[in-house]
């Protein structure tokens, strides 16, 4: 069956620290990668997608991830972390029959 | 232009009830893709239509059901409640096109709580 897993449930990082979050899917062929996030009390963004050619993608606020096709691997990274980057980050993978999957969620809690 | 609507935004129900939610979807766009999302389990997905018609489902039981209409809202709903089934409904809209890259945009969601 399709999935996707995260590694991490739960991240603590103070500010600047920098941060990678893993993420990785079982294979299905052709798939978009994405990254969404959840600030507290808001709803699902979009971070951040992976469809075709460069593998390393940039999103907003200083977040970037690259697609490992090898590892089947999306990990999400920024190299300086902020207090306001507290959220929790889903993973989500569409697959080819249009079937998305997402992660069980990473929340990261970052102290000022 | 205006994102994804889920109504209402929060919903008493006990056990044994049955629930319907709304989604209206991003205009344009003919996908809408249902979850259930739990503190710990992440989104779960529920099912997605694209023109009037379920093309994907999850692992849900019969309890669980959805339609679209010809304007590409869609509602879900849940018969029979169980306590377990509180959690947060969200809906995703997309162009939903086959083959070709799309992005999901999330409505608030509906928070059930069944008592």
């Amino acid at each position: 069956a399709q999935s996707v897993s995260q590694h991490n449930h739960h991240v603590i990082l103070s500010e600047a620290a920098s941060l990678e979050l893993g993420c990785n899917y079982s294979y299905g062929g052709t798939v978009n990668l994405f990254w969404y996030v959840q600030y507290p009390g808001q709803h699902l963004q979009l971070l951040l997608k992976y469809f075709s050619g460069d593998p390393l993608v940039k999103g907003i606020k200083g977040f970037e991830a690259e697609f490992i096709k090898s590892k089947f691997s999306f990990n999400l990274r920024k190299p300086s972390v902020q207090w306001s980057d507290t959220a929790e980050y889903f993973c989500a993978v569409k697959y080819n029959n249009n079937d998305m999957r997402f992660g069980a969620g990473t929340r990261l809690t970052v102290k000022p | 232009k205006a994102g994804v609507t889920q109504t209402p935004r929060y919903l008493i129900k006990t056990r044994g009830q049955q629930v319907t939610l709304s989604c209206s979807p991003i205009s344009g766009h003919r996908s809408v893709s249902w979850y259930q999302q739990t503190p710990g389990q992440g989104l779960q997905f529920l099912f997605e239509y694209f023109s009037e018609t379920q093309r994907n489902k999850g692992n849900f039981p019969g309890r669980f059901s959805g339609r679209q209409f010809s304007n590409s809202r869609s509602e879900m709903n849940v018969s029979t409640l169980e306590l377990g089934d509180s959690a947060l409904y969200l809906c995703a809209s997309g162009r939903g096109l086959a083959g070709v890259s799309d992005i999901q945009y999330f409505g608030a969601g509906t928070r059930l709580s069944v008592l």
